[in-house]
């Protein structure tokens, strides 16, 4: 089986443009979730969707959104960019919604100047 | 919401020493209890997990307890090899609240 996928790897944006990040999940895997990663701060949760509904949400504000697709594949979208959204961002998939193991994308590296 | 710690944020220890982690959490509604290994560079990997009706769970040369009660639960690694070197991520959940990660602890095993 396919692992997790995401697109792109690495990409560099400029304050105040907008960005979409892709997620293909491992097939027969309908729970999505995105995190945030930096060194200073961990991982943080960013949102889970299960079955194309967003089931949960993490503390950030309203310029992160995301979807998912009938087909579990997901996108997620960071408007109005800040330096402060420099991060490595990762997504993990599972079969079901949180309390199953997660497997996580290699992740994109979003560098904002 | 979940307040999720780890300790120590960082460990050194000797090749073929043990290593403990331990992770604290408030939320007492948690069942779920994983552990994940993230390598520089890399990816997280779940490397054991456990479920609230079960204290104990092991894997070779790590395990992992669970003391529900006192709301924590601890990663041990025997016979530490180089190749444990990592970042480990405690992750307690369940169905009704969002994802909260560890800070993380480095583990660094001196050859």
């Amino acid at each position: 089986k396919a692992g997790v996928t995401q697109t792109p790897r690495y990409l560099i944006k400029t304050r105040g443009q907008q960005v979409t990040l892709s997620c293909s999940p491992i097939s027969g895997h309908r729970s999505v979730s995105w995190y945030q990663q930096t060194p200073g701060q961990g991982l943080q949760f960013l949102f889970e969707y299960f079955s194309e509904t967003q089931r949960n949400k993490g503390n950030f504000p309203g310029r992160f959104s995301g979807r998912q697709f009938s087909n579990s594949r997901s996108e997620m979208n960071v408007s109005t960019l800040e330096l402060g959204d420099s991060a490595l961002y990762l997504c993990a998939s599972s079969l079901y919604q949180r309390t199953y193991e997660q497997y996580f994308g290699p992740g994109t590296r979003l560098t904002v100047t | 919401g979940e307040n999720v710690e780890q300790h120590p944020s960082t460990l050194s220890v000797q090749e073929g020493d043990s290593a403990v982690i331990k992770c604290t959490y408030s939320d007492s509604a948690s069942n779920y209890f994983p552990w994940y290994k993230q390598e520089l560079g890399k990816r997280p990997q779940l490397i054991i997990d456990i479920r609230s009706n079960v204290g104990e769970k092991k894997d070779q040369r790590i395990a992992v307890t669970l003391n529900k009660t006192a709301k924590h639960f601890s990663l041990h690694i025997t016979e530490t090899q180089p190749e444990d070197s990592a970042v480990y991520f405690c992750a307690p959940s369940h169905t009704g609240n969002q994802f909260y990660f560890g800070t993380g602890t480095s583990l660094t095993v001196i050859p």
